[in-house]
C-alpha cells in the first residue's frame, strides 16, 4: 500500500513562476523525502525533512512538514525550464536492520513552458 | 553518485522463462534495494539487503528472489516471469554512516514479459 498521495497529479506552468506539490501520508515518520525523475532516468534526491522539522530549505527548493495534518509540500521557486521532471515524496522509516525504508506517492509530473 | 549499474537496461522475455537482474555498486554502501516502478503505483519495494547474505522483503515480494554474495552485487531473480511483472526495475543503495537518509538509484532496467 502506498504510504504517500500527491497532488496534483500533473502541473503545467510558465518559467520564472512558483510551482507548490503536496504530499499526505497516512502512518508515523522518522522522515519525509523528496526525489526528481527525469523521463527515463533514475530518481535523484532532492531533500529530506525529519519529523521533529516544519520547514526546510536548499536552493530553490523549499519544504514543509504539518505532521499534525500528515502532510508536506513541495515549493520551488523561480521555475525554470530544466525543472521538468517528475517528483516524488517518500516517508522514511529505518527497519530493525537500520534500513531507510521509503515509501513512495505516485509523483506529479512538472512541465515548465518557456 | 554512488556508481550503480544496472543490467541489462532493457529485456523483452517471454511469460514463463528466469530473468535475472543485476546490480552492481563501487561505493561499498551496506544496504541495498530493488524496488519497480509503475504507472500509477509510484516505487513499491521489493527486497532489500543489509548485508552480504543477509535480505528481507518489501512490500510487493511475492514472484521474486534476491541474493547478495558480494556487497557490491544485489541480484532480483523472476522465477517465472509473469505479465503482471513488466515493470521498469530500479536498484537503490543506502549509506547510513552519511547520516543524510538518502536513497542513490540506478538508471532502471526496463523488463516486458510477453
Amino acid at each position: 500500500s502506498q504510504q504517500g498521495e500527491e497532488d496534483p497529479q500533473a502541473l503545467s506552468i510558465q518559467e520564472g513562476e512558483n510551482a507548490t506539490m503536496n504530499c499526505s501520508y497516512k502512518t508515523s515518520i522518522n522522515n519525509l523525502q523528496w526525489y526528481r525523475q527525469n523521463s527515463g532516468r533514475g530518481l535523484v534526491h532532492l531533500i529530506l525533512i525529519r519529523s521533529n522539522e516544519r520547514e526546510k530549505h536548499s536552493g530553490r527548493l523549499r519544504v514543509t512538514l504539518d505532521t499534525s495534518k500528515k502532510s508536506s509540500s513541495l515549493l520551488i521557486t523561480a521555475s525554470r525550464a530544466a525543472d521538468t521532471a517528475s517528483y516524488f515524496c517518500a516517508t522514511g522509516e529505518l527497519s530493525i536492520q537500520g534500513a531507510q525504508k521509503l515509501v513512495f506517492g505516485q509523483g506529479t509530473r512538472l512541465t515548465i513552458n518557456p | 553518485d554512488a556508481g550503480i549499474t544496472q543490467s541489462p537496461r532493457h529485456k523483452v522475455t517471454e511469460t514463463g522463462t528466469p530473468v535475472t537482474l543485476r546490480c552492481h555498486q563501487t561505493e561499498n554502501h551496506r544496504y541495498m534495494y530493488w524496488y519497480r516502478q509503475d504507472p500509477g503505483h509510484g516505487l513499491r519495494l521489493i527486497h532489500y539487503s543489509y548485508g552480504v547474505k543477509d535480505t528481507d522483503k518489501g512490500e510487493v515480494s511475492d514472484g521474486y528472489s534476491v541474493s547478495r554474495s558480494k556487497t557490491e552485487d544485489f541480484l532480483l531473480t523472476l522465477e517465472s516471469a509473469t505479465s503482471s511483472q513488466t515493470s521498469v526495475y530500479f536498484c537503490a543503495t543506502y549509506n547510513r554512516s552519511r547520516n543524510t537518509g538518502e536513497l542513490f538509484f540506478g538508471e532502471g532496467s526496463r523488463l516486458t514479459v510477453l
